[in-house]
């Protein structure tokens, strides 16, 4: 079985700091792991994914996160915030053998501060 | 090009009832996966389906249900609401049959409220 832990239900930044957002999960194969936003009243939109490939992965609106299998983790990361980053921010977890099953994290709540 | 629609979008029922919710998956997509988000939570995976069978199932009990049609597009049904089912209901749809490397296209989904 797969989990996720996002250490830090709620995470404040000021405009233009470095926002770092934390996910370590837990798999007995080789795992695929995203990040995934979520405005209010909308669904999840994708920011990133690793499948494999390269460790340090590249997604959307600036966004980044770094694969490191010792650790078992998978941070979310941005060097300059913006206002318009403030949202709900979801890590997620999925293996081949479970044909696209997802186990999400409990999120984490970006405030950007102007 | 349409992305994942879902409906409705809000619903309000009472313990006991019946609920029907639909999802028409991103264009090209073939498999649907559902999820419930309850508040301050992240998504729970429901079941997912792929050429119209239950292909894998969370641990959700047989209250819900669900279907997929030729064109795709999905139902889930819960039978005898409770209090507790309240939350967001997220339908996700993927390609090529929905691998673990594939990022899901999520819709915007039906808030469920049950009196």
């Amino acid at each position: 079985a797969q989990s996720v832990t996002q250490l830090g239900s709620h995470v404040s930044v000021s405009e233009g700091a470095l926002v770092l957002l934390r996910c370590n999960y837990s798999s007995s194969v080789p795992p695929y792991l995203f990040w995934y936003v979520q405005y209010p009243n909308q669904g999840l939109q994708l920011l990133l994914k690793y499948t494999s490939a390269a460790t340090l992965v590249k997604g959307i609106n600036g966004f980044e996160a770094e694969f490191k299998k010792s650790e078992t983790s998978f941070h979310l990361t941005k060097p300059s915030a913006h206002m318009s980053d403030a949202a709900e921010y979801f890590c997620a977890v999925s293996v081949n053998t479970n044909a696209g099953k997802s186990t999400f994290g409990d999120g984490t709540t970006l405030t950007v501060k102007p | 090009d349409a992305g994942v629609t879902q409906s409705p979008t809000h619903l309000i029922k009472t313990r006991g009832q019946q609920v029907t919710l639909r999802c028409s998956p991103k264009s090209g997509h073939d498999t649907v996966s559902w999820y419930q988000q309850a508040l301050g939570q992240g998504p729970q995976f429901i079941f997912q389906y792929y050429e119209e069978e239950e292909r894998q199932r969370g641990n959700f009990p047989d209250r819900f249900s669900g279907h997929q049609f030729p064109n795709y597009s999905s139902e889930l049904n819960v039978n005898a609401l409770l209090l507790g089912d309240s939350a967001l209901y997220l339908c996700a749809s993927s390609p090529a049959g929905g691998g673990g490397n594939q990022p899901q296209h999520f819709g915007d989904g039906t808030r469920l409220s049950i009196l």
